[in-house]
């Protein structure tokens, strides 16, 4: 059985820095592109960013401006979200989804319960 | 990059059917059959319903069915039952590298 488990979130000032993990099981971890999405209180789903299984290649919404970084760490099946200059817009519950198939990241099969980060002003 | 659109709610009565479309451009929908479906049951993490325009993830009932035309997609739940009530979204890949998800559509079952 798949299981995703995000920690690492909770309050931080704007301007502020926080990263979030994700810790897997259940899968070849290295196989499979993840993603995080975001959404923000009663809002819908936004996507933040997916990389590639290998670690190597990384894809970010556009509107992060390269506040973020995503990575992974195959030996520890680990997922990673550093987040820089937080605004309060940032305010949301982030989720770290495994992608369903080997070849793309375009859907997420498997979603963790989800963490909030706060951002105040 | 803007979101796709769906209507903010839907409802229709047990048994029924409904549909709930998600409209895109030629960049995205109209473009790429990489379009996906969520379903949100409050206070929980999204589902995968619907992938690749028209497939089934293992373990999702066939009540739920996803096309498209031009640059919209739609989904429909036949057959509705009480707990089918939740939100939904549509996703769709876009020129380029992102990843772009709809407003999402609230259905009420009457």
């Amino acid at each position: 059985e798949v299981q995703l488990l995000e920690s690492g979130g909770g309050l931080v000032q704007r301007g502020g820095s926080l990263r979030l993990s994700c810790a897997a099981s259940g899968f070849t971890f290295s196989t499979y592109a993840m993603t995080w999405v975001r959404q923000a209180p009663g809002k819908g789903l936004e996507w933040v960013s997916s990389i590639r299984g290998g670690g190597a290649i990384a894809y970010y919404a556009d509107s992060l401006k390269g506040r973020f970084i995503i990575s992974r760490d195959n030996s520890k099946n680990m997922l990673s979200l550093e987040m820089n200059n937080l605004r309060a817009e940032d305010t949301a519950v982030y989720y770290c989804a495994k992608v369903r198939d080997t070849g793309g990241y375009y859907e997420y099969d498997s979603w963790g319960q989800g963490i909030l980060v706060t951002v105040s002003s | 990059q803007s979101a796709l659109t769906q209507p903010a709610s839907v409802s229709g009565s047990p048994g029924q059917s409904i549909t709930i479309p998600c409209t895109g451009t030629s960049n995205d929908v109209g473009t790429y059959n990489l379009v996906s479906w969520y379903q949100q049951h409050p206070g929980k993490a999204p589902k995968l319903i619907i992938y690749q325009v028209t497939k089934w993830p293992s373990g999702v009932s066939t009540r739920f069915s996803g096309s498209k035309s031009g640059n919209t997609a739609s989904l429909t739940i036949s057959g509705l039952q009480a707990e089918d009530e939740a939100d939904y979204y549509c996703s769709s890949a876009e020129s380029g590298t992102q990843i772009l998800f709809g407003g999402g559509t609230k259905l009420t079952v009457l």
